[in-house]
């Protein structure tokens, strides 16, 4: 079934440590995003990409990087995590042209560093 | 860029009432606006979209509204049921954009 998957689910790790959050879609979507979400607040988004090569920071300023090697595949790293990275994120795809279409997203990362 | 403001933030309704949630955009370029349902502990997901051409649509017990003149689109709920309590976000987007720009949400609470 053509979805959207993000791994871990949940991930505790401790300060300083390197992450990298996995999301992998299977609709052939071409845009990708990030999103960091506060449980029940607002969607920040800090990545996103139109394409494989193609990566554009979002709203909100992140320490994270991302890479999108491939179309189904584009995954954040943290080189250093901090306990202000604690929160929930958020991988979503859109289908591209012929205008803006639906956000499908995965089912999140939960993420606390101690 | 686009700016989308959501009100209210929190809404309160007995079960049967219906529910109103409003967004204001700030670029007349915009011409997608969807809304997203998300449940405690679960992902967003699409509800209803209204796009430019069109003034309302309706879902079921579910509707839209735009006023491009305005700027401003609603999201109408009608007999509200416990399972619609959710955070709703309405979002907005321009041709070309890349991206679509999110208001801030609404958590949406019914009383049965």
């Amino acid at each position: 079934e053509a979805d959207i998957y993000q791994t871990p689910r949940y991930l505790v790790i401790g300060t300083g440590k390197k992450i990298t959050l996995e999301c992998s879609q299977t609709m052939g979507h071409d845009k990708m995003y990030w999103y960091q979400q506060d449980p029940g607040m607002e969607l920040h988004l800090i990545h996103y990409s139109y394409g494989v090569n193609s990566t554009e920071k979002g709203d909100l300023s992140s320490e994270s990087t991302v890479s999108r090697i491939r179309t189904e595949h584009f995954p954040l790293t943290l080189e250093s995590a901090r306990p202000s990275h604690t929160s929930q994120y958020l991988c979503a795809s859109s289908e591209s042209g012929g205008g803006n279409t639906e956000a499908f997203f995965g089912q999140g990362t939960r993420l606390t560093v101690v | 860029g686009e700016n989308v403001e959501q009100h209210p933030s929190t809404l309160s309704v007995q079960e049967g009432d219906s529910a109103v949630i409003k967004c204001t955009y700030s670029d007349s370029a915009s011409n997608y606006f969807p809304w997203y349902k998300q449940e405690l502990g679960k992902r967003p997901q699409l509800i209803i979209d209204i796009r430019s051409n069109v003034g309302e649509k309706k879902d079921q017990r579910i509707a839209v509204t735009l006023n491009k003149t305005a700027k401003h689109f609603s999201l109408h709920i009608t007999e509200t049921q416990p399972e619609d309590s959710a955070v709703y976000f309405c979002a907005a987007s321009t041709p070309n954009a890349g991206k679509s720009t999110f208001g801030d949400g609404t958590t949406l609470t019914v009383k049965p």
